[in-house]
C-alpha cells in the first residue's frame, strides 16, 4: 500500500510568486490534514478536510493560503502571493476513521523556502 | 486550548541504555488521546506509540512505553535498549476525542541521538 505523497519535495521562490504543493493521501482515507512547522519550531495544524469537504480551517494563517481537495482525493495548498515568513515544512497527514481520533499518516513533507 | 510542552530540545543516550523522553499537556477535556511521533534523519514521521486518556494502564510497544500521568498530565516515552535506529526528532502530540475532527496539537520536538 502506498503511502502518503507530497509534491515538490522541495521549493524555493521568491517573495510575492505563488507555490503550489500537492498531497497524495492514502487511498481510501477520507480524513486530510495540512500541518506546517516554522523555523524547528513546533508542528502547528493548518486544516483538516473530511472528503472534499473543509471540516475545520481554524489554522489557516492567513488569506493568502487556499487549500483544495476536489473529488476527495489529492489535496492542494497555494500560496499567493508568498510571504518570508511561509518559508518552512508543509506535512500533509490523511486517516481513515472520522469519529475516532484515528492514526494519522504523515507524508515526508514539502521543505518551502521563501527568499 | 491544548497546549503540548517538550522541555528538552536534544538528548542523547549511548547504544543499549534507556533513555526517558518528557512531555507535559494542558487541556480542560476528560477525553483526549496522547501520541508520540518519531521522524527519523530525512525520512517521514511515523507514529511511535498511542495512549487513550480514559485508560489507566500504560500502553507499550515493543521497546517503548510510556508514563502517563493523568493528574499531573504528564506522557513521557521510555526507550529501552536504544538503538541507532532510534536516532530521530520525536514529537509528543494530543487531540481531543469524538467529533473534533482529531487534529493534533504538537510539542516542539525532542532530537534524540543515540551513540555508537
Amino acid at each position: 500500500e502506498a503511502g502518503v505523497t507530497q509534491f515538490p519535495s522541495h521549493s524555493v521562490i521568491e517573495k510575492g510568486q505563488t507555490v503550489t504543493l500537492r498531497c497524495d493521501p492514502i487511498s481510501g482515507h477520507d480524513n486530510l490534514y495540512w500541518y506546517r512547522r516554522v523555523m524547528g519550531k513546533e508542528i502547528k495544524f493548518l486544516l483538516h478536510f473530511v472528503k472534499e469537504s473543509k471540516q475545520d480551517e481554524s489554522g489557516m494563517p492567513n488569506n493568502r493560503f487556499l487549500a483544495e481537495r476536489t473529488g476527495g482525493t489529492y489535496s492542494t495548498l497555494k500560496v499567493q502571493p508568498a510571504e518570508l515568513e511561509d518559508s518552512g515544512v508543509y506535512f500533509c497527514a490523511s486517516s481513515q476513521e472520522f469519529t475516532l481520533p484515528d492514526t494519522q499518516y504523515f507524508g515526508p513533507g514539502t521543505r518551502l523556502t521563501v527568499l | 486550548a491544548q497546549t503540548v510542552t517538550q522541555s528538552q530540545p536534544e538528548m542523547s543516550v549511548q547504544e543499549a541504555e534507556t533513555v526517558t523522553l518528557s512531555c507535559t499537556y494542558d487541556t480542560s477535556e476528560n477525553n483526549y488521546y496522547l501520541f508520540w511521533y518519531k521522524q527519523p534523519p530525512s525520512r517521514q514521521m511515523i507514529l511511535v506509540i498511542r495512549q487513550e486518556a480514559y485508560k489507566q494502564q500504560n500502553a507499550t510497544e515493543n521497546r517503548f512505553s510510556v508514563n502517563f500521568q493523568k493528574a499531573a498530565k504528564s506522557f513521557s516515552l521510555k526507550i529501552s535498549d536504544s538503538q541507532l535506529g532510534d536516532t530521530a526528532m520525536y514529537f509528543c502530540a494530543c487531540t481531543l476525542s469524538y467529533n473534533q475532527g482529531g487534529k493534533l496539537i504538537f510539542g516542539q520536538g525532542t532530537e534524540l541521538s543515540v551513540k555508537p
